[in-house]
């Protein structure tokens, strides 16, 4: 049902570097439609990580970056810390379905 | 700060109504610079946006294509709060309901910035 794909999982070890993608089509991310990324730990809501492709709302470690090129969007944690294990959905618009969609979700775990 | 408490029933009966509320405390259901969402997340479907309510002069609603036609979401200034009724629901509308608000920046940008705590809405008899 999602229309973004993403890895299902990631790992890395503590102080590391992981990155995780997202593809969408010309109708959502290539069409120009900016990307968000979503943080959800177990049993709460998602949390706004990066709106806008890149920006960082107040409160967000400058650990976490995102980046977009074509259709396809990035999201990466560098400095890898045990309390990033958690769920992470990138989110955008799409033109062919007149509405906001999300991505498959990628876990991260923290080795 | 903006604050979003969701309640209704976890429990709804196949071809029933399933109706959830989202009281807003720290911004108005009226505000001309916000839309409020619906979206359920479940394991078969994932992260899914319903619909969205705003107001602009005027109110107006858009639904996603995949509930279109058995959604409504209504805001009720009185209460600054806005609701979510899904008709003839089935076992595949089981999943826990958010409510959010959009903002939006700039001339195109927006972030989903607040969400209500979340709903499972299990459908069953």
């Amino acid at each position: 049902q999602s229309v973004l794909t993403q890895p299902p999982s990631v790992s890395g070890a503590p102080g590391q570097r992981v990155t995780m993608s997202c593809t969408g089509s010309s109708s959502n991310i290539g069409a120009g439609f900016d990307v968000h990324w979503f943080q959800q730990l177990p049993g709460t809501a998602p949390k706004l990580l990066i709106y806008g492709n890149s920006n960082r709302p107040s409160g967000v470690p400058d650990r976490f970056s995102g980046s977009k090129s074509g259709t396809s969007a990035s999201l990466a944690i560098t400095g890898l810390q045990a309390e990033d294990e958690a769920d992470y959905y990138c989110q955008s618009f799409d033109i062919s379905l007149s509405g906001y969609v999300f991505g498959t979700g990628t876990q991260v775990t923290v080795l | 700060q903006v604050q979003l408490q969701q309640s209704g029933p976890g429990l709804v009966k196949p071809s029933q109504t399933l109706l959830l509320t989202c009281a807003i405390s720290g911004d108005s259901v009226s505000s001309n610079n916000a839309t409020w969402i619906w979206i359920r997340q479940s394991p078969s479907r994932g992260l899914e946006w319903l619909g969205r309510t705003y107001y602009r002069s005027e109110w107006y609603n858009d639904y996603a294509v995949s509930v279109k036609g058995r959604i409504t979401i209504n805001p009720d200034t009185s209460k600054n709060q806005f609701s979510l009724q899904l008709n003839s629901v089935t076992p595949e509308d089981t999943a826990v309901y958010y409510c959010a608000r959009v903002t939006y920046y700039d001339s195109s940008g927006y972030r989903f910035d607040y969400w209500g705590q979340g709903t499972l809405v299990t459908v069953s008899s």
